[in-house]
């Protein structure tokens, strides 16, 4: 089974400021690492994917993450968020291999980034 | 280009009633799966449908149900509602296996009263 952690619920930002949005995951088994973000009253969009490869993936809107294999991490991190960045993030993580629970997204609580002007 | 499209859009029920959700996949995408969103929480899988068949299963009890009809539409069906199944159920579409990412609707906000 995977689990995911991500450690802040709430994270409060001043516009054109850095922002790190953290996530740790455990599963016994290799995994895909997603970030997925959720405006008020809407589903999820993917915002960027790690599948293999660069351990740094960026999505077009200047967030990227990082896989961080050891630490088990994959936090994400813009460098000047906008007003418009505000919005409920959430890491998720998906078995690589088929078998049991290979076909779940397993997603943490998620973190709620407030972009303050 | 539809996107996942689901519906209806808000849903009010009452304890022990029964209730069905639809959702029609993304254009080209023939898998769809369902979570159920608690307040405050991140989705939590129910399960995915492939070729019309249940591919696998979340930690759910039996009341809840689904079907994929030949269209890659489909269904998902809760009986005998609890107080605690008012969440935001929200369908993914994706394209077989492997590591298609989710294409996710904008939900069902169901309220249980």
């Amino acid at each position: 089974a995977q689990s995911v952690t991500q450690l802040d619920s709430q994270v409060p930002v001043f516009e054109e400021a850095p922002v790190e949005l953290r996530c740790n995951y455990s599963s016994s088994v290799s995994v895909y690492l997603f970030w997925y973000v959720q405006y008020p009253n809407q589903g999820l969009q993917l915002l960027l994917k790690y599948l293999s490869g660069s351990t740094l993936v960026e999505s077009i809107n200047g967030f990227e993450a990082e896989f961080n294999k050891s630490q088990t991490s994959f936090h994400l991190r813009k460098p000047s968020v906008h007003i418009s960045d505000t919005a409920e993030y959430f890491c998720a993580v998906r078995p690589k291999y088929s078998g049991a629970g290979s076909y779940q997204l397993t997603f943490g609580k998620g973190t709620k980034l407030s972009v303050i002007p | 280009d539809a996107g996942v499209t689901q519906s209806p859009t808000h849903l009010i029920k009452t304890r022990g009633q029964q209730v069905t959700l639809r959702c029609s996949p993304k254009s080209g995408h023939d898998t769809v799966s369902w979570y159920q969103q608690a307040l405050g929480q991140g989705p939590q899988f129910i399960f995915q449908y492939y070729e019309e068949e249940e591919r696998q299963r979340g930690n759910f009890p039996d009341r809840f149900s689904g079907h994929q009809f030949p269209n890659y539409s489909s269904e998902l069906n809760v009986n005998a509602l609890l107080l605690g199944d008012s969440a935001l159920y929200l369908c993914a579409s994706s394209l077989g296996t492997g590591a298609s990412p989710l294409h996710f609707g904008n939900g069902t906000r169901l309220t249980v009263t």
